[in-house]
């Protein structure tokens, strides 16, 4: 079975402070993707990175990197110097190459950045 | 370039009236994926379409729920008749479907609330 367990239900930091987002998923297919995508209140969801199975080189995009490990079926997301427009809620997603390329989301980690 | 677009934004109606949602995709985008989100739930997939053909509609709650995709560049999600807990947020997202697996862009969801 796939899953997505992202174990952090809320997390809250003051501006400026470095946080990671959990992310663990399941999967017994040796071609997947991963991505992350950010909600911000407005309610539309952002994408922000994906990141296929045969691909463990880490990214950094400005603030936001991105840690993908297969030995341990993680891939975890950090914002560096946070700030208050990166409150939201962040969903990591599996996508299988089956199944016609479905999302199968985790629950999301709720970041509020307090000023 | 315009993104996926969902109307209405927000609809409420009462139990037992016809609902429909609809989704434009991304011009050149042959895969479409309806999704649900709820507090319960989380995000979750209904169907998906690849060349307008349905794929997998093993999402779809029940027989209220209906889904088509008359051409390229038009889909609709039905609800008939509605209850309350179809009260949710409703996604349509588009991709490429292709070889490799291409990121799924979201539009801004409609915010459905069945009283």
């Amino acid at each position: 079975a796939q899953k997505v367990t992202q174990a952090q239900t809320e997390i809250s930091v003051v501006e400026k402070e470095d946080v990671t987002l959990d992310c663990v998923y399941e999967t017994r297919d040796t071609t997947y993707y991963l991505f992350w995508y950010k909600q911000p209140p407005s309610g539309e969801l952002v994408f922000l990175i994906r990141r296929n199975s045969f691909d463990e080189q880490n990214e950094i995009s400005g603030r936001y990197s991105w840690n993908f490990q297969k030995s341990t079926s993680s891939f975890n997301f950090t914002i560096t110097a946070s700030q208050v427009v990166d409150s939201a809620v962040y969903f990591c997603a599996l996508s299988r190459e089956r199944q016609g390329g479905k999302l199968i989301f985790g629950q999301g980690t709720e970041l509020s950045v307090k000023p | 370039d315009a993104g996926v677009i969902q109307s209405p934004r927000h609809e409420v109606t009462e139990m037992g009236q016809e609902v429909t949602l609809r989704c434009k995709p991304i011009s050149g985008h042959n895969s479409l994926f309806w999704y649900r989100q709820t507090m319960m739930r989380g995000l979750e997939l209904l169907i998906y379409f690849n060349n307008n053909v349905p794929i997998d509609d093993s999402g779809m709650p029940e027989d209220r729920f209906s889904a088509k995709m008359p051409n390229a560049s038009f889909s609709t999600l039905k609800i008939q008749p509605s209850e309350p807990r179809d009260s949710a947020v409703y996604f349509c997202a588009s991709t490429r479907a292709g070889r490799v697996r291409e990121t799924q862009y979201f539009g801004p969801g409609t915010r459905l609330l069945v009283l």
